[in-house]
């Protein structure tokens, strides 16, 4: 698969506070990148993507921003709130090889502090 | 809503045995992957299957075997579990039409081998 960095692998932010998890990526041609949240006990689900397309993608409080030249993207959470704390993925899909592999980030503990 | 059931929440076995994890999904995906869950290390995909029969290494297959007989269930084996295996483990589907980066996941067996 891809080799993708995910850091911080740990952050804590005061309630209302912004948080940004970033992931870089070596060499990809992919053109598609998504997120997911694990909350303590639950299944990964994915909370935000991006294309290659556009630099950046916003959906209420969270958001991704895209950078291709630099390769990395990364998430942008405000106004924190404790059900932000989890632990996030980033990921990234093989597009040289096969179509299904998706390799994920290291994950990045959140902690909302009230 | 995509509904992907694994057999067990957590799992005791004892060094040496030959163990089962059962994944169902009730989607009619194409596509079904294991992947390991380590602190530290993200998700690791072990193997996945694209289709009845068929079926490709991921990552990290070593020690482990897959099997897919229909296209609703894909199982994982560890042929003689190892203390090393001892880990959470997530199955996940997804449809031949999805993007790369989407996931549906189980709830995750926690297996102990002792």
């Amino acid at each position: 698969g891809e080799n993708v960095e995910q850091h911080p692998s740990t952050l804590s932010v005061q309630e209302g506070d912004s948080a940004v998890i970033k992931c870089t990526y070596s060499d990809s041609a992919s053109n598609y990148f998504p997120w997911y949240k694990q909350e303590l006990g639950k299944r990964p689900q994915l909370i935000i993507d991006i294309r290659s397309n556009v630099g950046e993608k916003k959906d209420q409080r969270i958001a991704v921003t895209l950078n291709k030249t630099a390769k990395h993207f990364s998430l942008h959470i405000t106004e924190t709130q404790p059900e932000d704390s989890a632990v996030y993925f980033c990921a990234l899909p093989d597009a040289s090889g096969s179509a299904r592999q998706l390799t994920f980030g290291s994950g990045t503990q959140l902690t909302v502090l009230p | 809503d995509v509904k992907v059931t694994q057999s067990s929440r957590y799992l005791v076995k004892r060094t040496g045995e030959k163990v089962f994890l059962e994944c169902v999904q009730d989607m009619d995906h194409e596509n079904m992957f294991w992947y390991r869950q380590d602190p530290g290390l993200g998700l690791r995909l072990i193997y996945f299957s694209y289709d009845v029969k068929m079926k490709e290494k991921g990552d990290i297959p070593e020690g482990y075997s897959v099997s897919r007989e229909k296209k609703e269930r894909f199982s994982l084996i560890l042929e003689s579990a190892s203390t090393n295996q001892t880990s959470m483990y997530l199955c996940a589907s997804t449809d031949r039409a999805a993007d790369w980066g989407q996931r549906h996941f189980g709830d995750g067996t926690r297996l102990s081998i002792l």
